[in-house]
């Protein structure tokens, strides 16, 4: 069975500050998917991430980075130097190829100015 | 294109009446996905489509439940004889699906229900 853990469910930072959000998954799946999508007081699901089992590789993208380790089945997202902007519902998930989207139940992320 | 769209964005119902959604996904996708998502909670998959077949539906999705996607294009969700269970936002997300090289899903800004 597939699963996503977010240990965190609230976080608070005061702007600036770098902030971690943990995401660990189980899978008996050789090929998956691991994504990260935030959800802002408005409610859409915006898309940030898309990484496959094969790669490894550590991704930046301006403030944000991500960090995969597939021995400790672990997806962790970073934010720097935080802003109020950021302040929103970030899940982690997983899935198949290109199969339904398993999400952990989210970590509420507060910025506060 | 401007991305996945759904219909109606709030619907507030009595108990026992049936309610109907829409999705229009991106125009180039192939595959469809209905996701219900509670408060609190991280959205939790119903049903998905490729083309106009569904090719898996949730334990989620009780018989009271039923998806269409007549000709591949736009997809409807129909929930009769609501209960205040039902009550969640219901999300709809596109793929390119099979032949497609992304697998990301885009999702549209749901249909927030309200069973009263």
């Amino acid at each position: 069975a597939q699963k996503v853990t977010q240990a965190q469910t609230e976080i608070s930072v005061v702007e600036k500050e770098d902030v971690t959000l943990d995401c660990v998954y189980e899978t008996r799946d050789t090929t998956y998917y691991l994504f990260w999508y935030k959800q802002p007081p408005s409610g859409e699901l915006v898309f940030l991430i898309r990484r496959n089992s094969f790669d490894e590789q550590n991704e930046i993208s301006g403030r944000y980075s991500w960090n995969f380790q597939k021995s400790t089945s672990s997806f962790n997202f970073t934010i720097t130097a935080s802003q109020v902007v950021d302040s929103a519902v970030y899940f982690c998930a997983l899935s198949r190829r290109d199969d339904k989207i398993i999400f952990g139940k989210g970590t509420r992320l507060h910025i506060l100015p | 294109d401007t991305g996945v769209s759904q219909d109606p964005r709030h619907k507030i119902t009595k108990r026992g009446q049936n309610v109907t959604f829409r999705c229009d996904p991106i125009s180039e996708h192939n595959r469809l996905y209905w996701y219900r998502q509670t408060l609190g909670q991280g959205p939790e998959f119903l049903t998905y489509f490729q083309n106009e077949a569904q090719l898996e539906k949730s334990r989620l999705l009780s018989d009271r439940f039923s998806a269409e996607r007549p000709k591949g294009s736009f997809s409807t969700l129909e929930i009769q004889r609501t209960e205040q269970g039902d009550s969640a936002m219901y999300l709809c997300a596109s793929s390119l699906g099979e032949g497609g090289t992304a697998y990301e899903q885009y999702f549209g800004p749901g249909t927030r229900l309200t069973v009263t």
